[in-house]
């Protein structure tokens, strides 16, 4: 089945940092996804991305969908501590018989 | 509006038993999907349900997994005979549209 790269696999930040995530796919996606998911919970939709180039914020939250639609990246400016997750991109393949692929995730660790 | 429901929220069986889970939708959401998440990894869909349709369910370990949707509302995700391999958390989502998925926080489930 179809993957999607996403890095880095972990980052540990200062609160307050800029944190900066992004995801590949060597095939064309018609729709990118991010979602944040606490220990215990299920995955919550953070921002959807439905345009190539389409930039979309959410709060302190900005993704942007990928000229090329082969990438994704998230952006969280000014970084709290409930930030800390774990942070998943999604994707519908564009020949993929509209299944949503997901990312492997970024784990996000914040130093108080 | 609430969320997805789930129950059990855990389980704990022993290799060869089985094991159901149930899910609830967001009402009014038409499609539901089950999805395996192994630790470390995202989410990997099982099966899809439109109403009370099979859209898709070509990663589903037909052997021993099977899933229903009666009534195109409530749906039960059942394993038998559980393996070792299958410890890992089941996420139930639903979608008004097929891009937005919305999910609910798991059934996490050990099989020792």
């Amino acid at each position: 089945g179809q993957q999607l790269n996403q890095s880095p696999q972990s980052m540990f930040i200062q609160e307050g940092e800029d944190v900066s995530m992004n995801c590949t796919s060597s095939s064309i996606f018609n729709t990118w996804l991010w979602y944040k998911q606490d220990p215990g919970e299920g995955p919550v939709l953070l921002i959807a991305l439905y345009k190539a180039g389409e930039l979309t914020s959410n709060g302190r939250l900005t993704a942007q969908f990928g000229i090329t639609r082969k990438d994704s990246f998230l952006n969280i400016s000014a970084s709290i501590p409930s930030d800390v997750g774990i942070y998943f991109c999604a994707g519908f393949w564009i020949q993929g018989a509209q299944k949503l692929v997901f990312g492997q995730g970024t784990r996000l660790t914040i130093n108080p | 509006e609430a969320g997805v429901a789930q129950s059990p929220r855990y389980k704990i069986i022993e290799k060869r038993q089985s094991v159901a889970f149930w899910c609830n939708p967001i009402s009014g959401h038409a499609t539901l999907y089950w999805y395996q998440q192994i630790l470390g990894q995202g989410p990997k869909l099982l099966i899809q349900f439109q109403n009370n349709g099979v859209v898709d369910d070509s990663q589903l370990p037909k052997d021993r997994f099977s899933a229903e949707r009666l009534k195109g509302v409530d749906s039960t995700l059942k394993i038998q005979p559980a393996k070792l391999e299958d410890s890992a958390v089941y996420l139930c989502a639903s979608a008004r549209s097929h891009y937005e998925q919305y999910f609910g926080p798991g059934t996490r489930l050990t099989v020792t």
